[in-house]
């Protein structure tokens, strides 16, 4: 079955750690989006890319870093640059927005 | 930046009542789009009506958009304990790409 697939499901990072979530989809999607969600409210937009080896930042990119170098794989990593990464990031993809966004089942990130 | 602001916050039904959720939004759209998110899941879509569109229907779903005022809402007929999620509107902007942003979202309960 077709899908988009986030991993891990939760993750605790450490003051000062870097980490990487990882979001893997085989729907022949061009365009890959990742968002951050905070508890009661909407997604907000943190970097997208819609075509290999390219990305745009989004409206909150500062503190994340991405990489585009397949099709199907659009890695996030969370820097020690961000000072408030606990949330709820949501990855999505797409043909274009024309289409609808698929999203995956998210990762909780949470600092200790 | 949030383009979308949504209308309710919370609203909270009875089984087989309607459900009526509304959204604004600022600048000219390509298209809109309606998405539900299950507490701690992903988003799945659930209807994209496109600009030059005024009513859309999806089984107990209706969708209404006026590029006049800038507005959109979202109708789920018979509700039922299982509707029971948060709704979020995401209105793709006009020549920015495939990105969508969302708005803060309607939290539905519906009580068996």
């Amino acid at each position: 079955d077709g899908g988009i697939t986030q991993s891990p499901k939760y993750l605790f990072r450490k003051e000062g750690q870097n980490v990487t979530l990882s979001c893997e989809q085989n729907l022949n999607h061009d365009a890959m989006y990742w968002y951050r969600q905070d508890p009661g409210q909407g997604l907000r937009l943190i970097y997208y890319s819609q075509i290999v080896n390219d990305f745009q930042k989004g409206d909150i990119a500062e503190g994340y870093s991405v990489s585009r170098e397949k099709k199907e794989s659009f890695p996030l990593t969370v820097t020690s640059a961000q000072k408030n990464p606990t949330a709820f990031y949501l990855c999505a993809s797409s043909f274009d927005s024309r289409y609808g966004y698929t999203f995956g089942s998210g990762t909780r990130l949470t600092v200790v | 930046s949030q383009q979308g602001e949504e209308d309710p916050q919370a609203l909270s039904i009875q089984e087989g009542e309607n459900a009526t959720m509304n959204c604004s939004y600022k600048t000219s759209i390509n298209n809109l789009q309606w998405y539900r998110q299950n507490s701690g899941r992903g988003l799945v879509h659930l209807i994209l009506i496109r600009s030059n569109e005024r009513e859309k229907h999806s089984g107990r779903l209706r969708v209404t958009l006026d590029t006049s005022k800038k507005s959109s809402s979202l109708l789920i007929t018979a509700s039922r304990a299982a509707d029971t999620a948060s709704y979020f509107c995401a209105t793709g902007p006009y020549n920015q790409g495939g990105k969508l942003i969302f708005g803060q979202g309607t939290e539905l309960s519906v009580k068996p």
